[in-house]
């Protein structure tokens, strides 16, 4: 099955800064990639997704880039706000067959105001 | 909004008692999905059900059960608690047509 792993598991950075977690995934067939936040005492909500026939997709301030031969995609935000802080995920699946999301052990992103 | 909500939000169980773990979407999503959160480990998918009366396990499925007899609601059941099911269950929903899983807001069980 799909094996998918995140780094780093904490990172602490400056309001303003940016922020960078990667994620890699094992599954040569998976083609769909999301990202969910989650915020303290919440559910995880999704907040950009992208799929393996583009190479980077762009939201505001969060971006995803894709590099499918080696199988890895990472979440960059810019212009990090203390509202960035939050757990993130990164998942991975199939398009085909029964969908079910892979998830990364997560990253919890503290901006520091 | 979808909203998908879950019985409890904390919840604390004996060793051996038969627990329940409900979750109820108000959209019509044919897709239903049990996970586990623990720290360092991310989410784990337990089951999951792409319509009533079907249901498929996930990655984690030993010492879980699943029941979806309605479409808008999906139960979990512990059997037989045990101290190693202490953690954050979350349930989430989607439609069958998109990818976007939208979750409730999560239940921590702890098991003593």
């Amino acid at each position: 099955g799909e094996n998918v792993e995140q780094h780093p598991s904490t990172l602490s950075v400056q309001e303003g800064d940016s922020a960078v977690i990667k994620c890699t995934y094992s599954d040569s067939a998976s083609n769909y990639f999301p990202w969910y936040k989650q915020e303290l005492g919440k559910g995880p909500q999704l907040i950009i997704d992208i799929r393996s026939n583009v190479g980077e997709k762009k939201d505001q301030r969060i971006a995803v880039t894709l590099n499918k031969t080696a199988k890895h995609f990472s979440l960059h935000i810019t212009e990090t706000q203390p509202e960035d802080s939050a757990v993130y995920f990164c998942a991975a699946s199939r398009d085909t067959g029964r969908r079910a999301l892979t998830f990364g052990s997560g990253t919890r992103l503290q901006v520091q105001p | 909004d979808v909203k998908v909500t879950q019985s409890s939000r904390y919840l604390v169980k004996r060793t051996g008692e038969k627990v329940f773990l409900e979750c109820v979407q108000d959209m019509d999503h044919e897709n239903m999905f049990w996970y586990r959160q623990d720290p360092g480990l991310g989410l784990r998918l337990i089951y999951f059900s792409y319509d009533v009366k079907m249901k498929e396990k996930g990655d984690i499925p030993e010492g879980y059960s699943v029941s979806r007899e309605k479409k808008e609601r999906f139960s979990l059941i512990l059997e037989s608690a045990s101290t190693n099911q202490t953690s954050m269950y979350l349930c989430a929903s989607r439609t069958g047509g998109e990818d976007e899983q939208y979750f409730g807001p999560g239940t921590r069980l702890t098991v003593t």
